[in-house]
């Protein structure tokens, strides 16, 4: 079966530090891949997607993703964190035969000022 | 353009009873999935529907149940309520599938 992996369920950093989420998934076919953030008092929304092509990928609000296939990985990256980007994360795989995605745990982004 | 709107956005309800959840999708979308959150878990995928059609389901038990309506309104049935089915139910609406997921606010079930 599907599954997503988040390694981290808190992280916090100060601002204008540098942001790396790691997301694992574990699925030997062609997947689609995506990050979805959550402000506090918000509906979730999406960050960025991967489909196919380049696999660095840049999403909104300054944030990227490297879809790395031979690792199984779809990691966010931000070089520079502001407090607004205090959130919780999701990464969120479907294989493209199918339109069930399955979803990490959430990583909470807590940026202190 | 209106958003996703789920209704009731509240719930308590006992043991034993059946609740229905309504999802509205934005306008123009025709597929709506649902999901249950509950804390460190993330989002488990419940079911998907296109044009009235259950697409994919989750594995979860026969007491979720779920349809759409011709206006791809959806709704879902949790039939003899446990303590575990205590959760936020999520509901997505997106044009086709999913290529970008539009979530509503969410239906805060607590079963008691």
């Amino acid at each position: 079966a599907q599954s997503v992996s988040q390694h981290n369920h808190h992280v916090i950093l100060s601002e204008a530090a540098s942001l790396e989420l790691g997301c694992n998934y574990s699925y030997g076919g062609t997947v689609n891949l995506f990050w979805y953030v959550q402000y506090p008092g918000q509906h979730l929304q999406l960050l960025l997607k991967y489909f196919s092509g380049d696999p660095l990928v840049k999403g909104i609000k300054g944030f990227e993703a490297e879809f790395i296939k031979s690792k199984f990985s779809f990691n966010l990256r931000k070089p520079s964190v502001q407090w607004s980007d205090t959130a919780e994360y999701f990464c969120a795989v479907n294989a493209v035969s199918n339109y069930q995605l399955i979803w990490g745990a959430g990583t909470k982004l807590i940026i202190k000022p | 353009k209106a958003g996703v709107t789920q209704t009731p956005r509240y719930l308590i309800k006992t043991r034993g009873q059946q609740v229905t959840l309504s999802c509205s999708p934005i306008s123009g979308h025709r597929s709506v999935s649902w999901y249950q959150q509950t804390p460190g878990q993330g989002l488990q995928f419940l079911f998907e529907y296109f044009s009235e059609t259950q697409r994919n389901k989750g594995n979860f038990p026969g007491r979720f149940s779920g349809r759409q309506f011709s206006n791809s309104r959806s709704e879902m049935n949790v039939s003899t309520l446990e303590l575990g089915d205590s959760a936020l139910y999520l509901c997505a609406s997106s044009e086709q599938g999913t290529e970008k997921l539009f979530f509503g606010s969410g239906t805060q079930l607590s079963v008691l």
